[in-house]
């Protein structure tokens, strides 16, 4: 059971470069989220999608754009990297928006923007 | 708006000894889950254990149990017979917070990293 799974792993690129983050999931959960997470900072959410069809911003949505191709598929594209946007991004979703649904994450990626 | 905070950036604790990792809280809901999640180095997010601002009983999870004081917005994670393995960061996170859109947003703290002693 693979759960969540994010490509790529790794990347680098230069300012002002476009990439696409991608995120699947196979437990047939209703909701994704996007987080970036940043030392002392926690995991901060990007955007979020409750169901197949929808988005919504998060704390920190500037500088990102989402797509929820279907209810497997959520991808966050960064159309002009910035240096700021260096951080490790984790793809999660959960079975609903209920008080006791927690979230399932997939392994991150590790972007760096030079 | 609602606020995770977690005050011990780091915790060492000896192997075979209990740990106990501080978490506060702050929302206007009434209704609310509390979420402890697991970091090792290897950079995952793993779920630990959940507990809703309505249940009575503190939730436990083999050596994990969470201290829930809901008057003081508390809901510490104690980590029974410390293993070398539990060494990590913890999270800790809320659920609540209807959006505009009707949907409940998941906050999370900034972490406090554990460190088991041999």
């Amino acid at each position: 059971n693979a759960g969540v799974t994010q490509t790529p792993k790794f990347q680098v690129l230069k300012t002002g470069q476009s990439m696409t983050l991608q995120c699947a999931q196979d437990m047939n959960h209703n909701s994704m989220y996007w987080y970036r997470q940043d030392p002392g900072m926690g995991l901060r959410l990007i955007y979020y999608s409750a169901s197949e069809g929808t988005t919504d911003k998060g704390e920190v949505p500037n500088g990102y754009n989402v797509s929820r191709l279907n209810k497997r598929e959520f991808s966050l594209r960064l159309e002009s990297a910035a240096p700021s946007q260096t951080s490790v991004y984790f793809c999660a979703s959960s079975e609903g928006a209920g008080l006791n649904s927690p979230l399932h994450f997939g392994n991150g990626t590790r972007l760096t923007v030079t | 708006a609602q606020k995770i905070t977690q005050t011990q950036p780091g915790m060492f604790v000896q192997e075979k000894e209990a740990v106990t990792l501080d978490c506060t809280y702050d929302t206007s809901d009434q209704s609310y889950g509390l979420f402890w999640y697991k970091q090792p180095s290897s950079g995952e997010m793993i779920f630990l254990i959940y507990q809703g601002s309505y249940d009575e009983q503190n939730a436990t999870e083999g050596r994990y149990s969470l201290n829930f004081q809901k008057a003081r917005k508390s809901a510490n994670l104690v980590i029974s017979a410390s293993q070398l393995g539990d060494s990590a960061m913890y999270f800790c996170a809320m659920r609540g917070s209807f959006s505009s859109g009707g949907y409940q947003k998941v906050t999370f703290g900034t972490g406090t990293k554990l460190q088991v002693i041999p």
